[in-house]
């Protein structure tokens, strides 16, 4: 089983939209809507941002927004801020109990 | 709202085994209902998920290190444990503990810690 694929990185002007892919199987992605999204800043523990692809933990901003199509899920954010800045993973449920994480994207506020 | 701290050593030597504790509060690992998982990223990599374990003990490992973990937990400590044996200079990473409600995501972290193997 392999890590899932998102771009290394991507960049977006603040108050603008970007959007990470994260692209799977249909043994991972393509056939749970268990796709998990975490914010990762330098020196902090990750921080769940969505979860079951499209819901938000309590207290996360509706700025972040997921979705997913075939075997690609998708991370949206909306009116870029400063502190966006930062590695964003994807995780998917792979049955069997057990979960694969996508290697990462690191996004750049210019 | 549950917290979880990392705590061992920094420094394991190749071949031997890393052993890792992970103290609970806030919640207790015997309640039921929670996935305790430990996790880790290599240096300028992304986040491998290593493996979990449910109250009642059953655990489940990533395919890529199961045949060298385990995991195990001590209720009356609020403690989990993880053990890697025969690790090399790749086992080098900052592991977290973390859990969550569901198999599928990771809702509380610890702050990780950093373990180097050295030759």
């Amino acid at each position: 089983q392999s890590a899932l694929t998102q771009p290394a990185s991507v960049s977006g002007s603040p108050g603008q939209s970007i959007t990470i892919s994260c692209t799977g199987t249909n043994s991972d992605v393509g056939s749970y809507n268990l796709v998990s999204w975490y914010q990762h800043h330098p020196n902090r523990p990750p921080k769940l941002i969505i979860y079951e692809t499209n819901k938000w933990p309590l207290g996360v901003s509706n700025r972040f927004s997921g979705s997913k199509s075939g075997n690609t899920a998708s991370l949206t954010i909306s009116g870029l801020q400063a502190d966006d800045e930062a590695h964003y993973y994807c995780c998917s449920y792979a049955g069997n109990n057990i979960v694969f994480f996508g290697g990462g994207t690191k996004l750049t506020v210019l | 709202q549950v917290q979880l701290q990392e705590s061992g050593p920094g420094l394991v030597k190749s071949s031997q085994t890393l052993s890792l504790t992970c103290t609970v509060s806030g919640g207790s690992i015997s309640r039921g209902g929670y996935y305790w998982s430990w996790l880790r990223q290599s240096p300028g990599k992304g986040l491998e998920w290593i493996g979990h374990i449910y109250y009642g003990g059953d655990t489940n490992y990533n395919p890529s290190v199961k045949s060298r973990v385990s995991m195990s937990a001590d209720a009356s400590k609020n403690q989990l444990y993880l053990n890697l044996n025969s690790v090399t200079a790749a086992d080098t990473a900052v592991y977290f503990c973390a859990t969550g409600y569901r198999v599928h995501y990771f809702q509380y972290w610890g702050q990780g810690t950093l373990v180097t193997v050295s030759s």
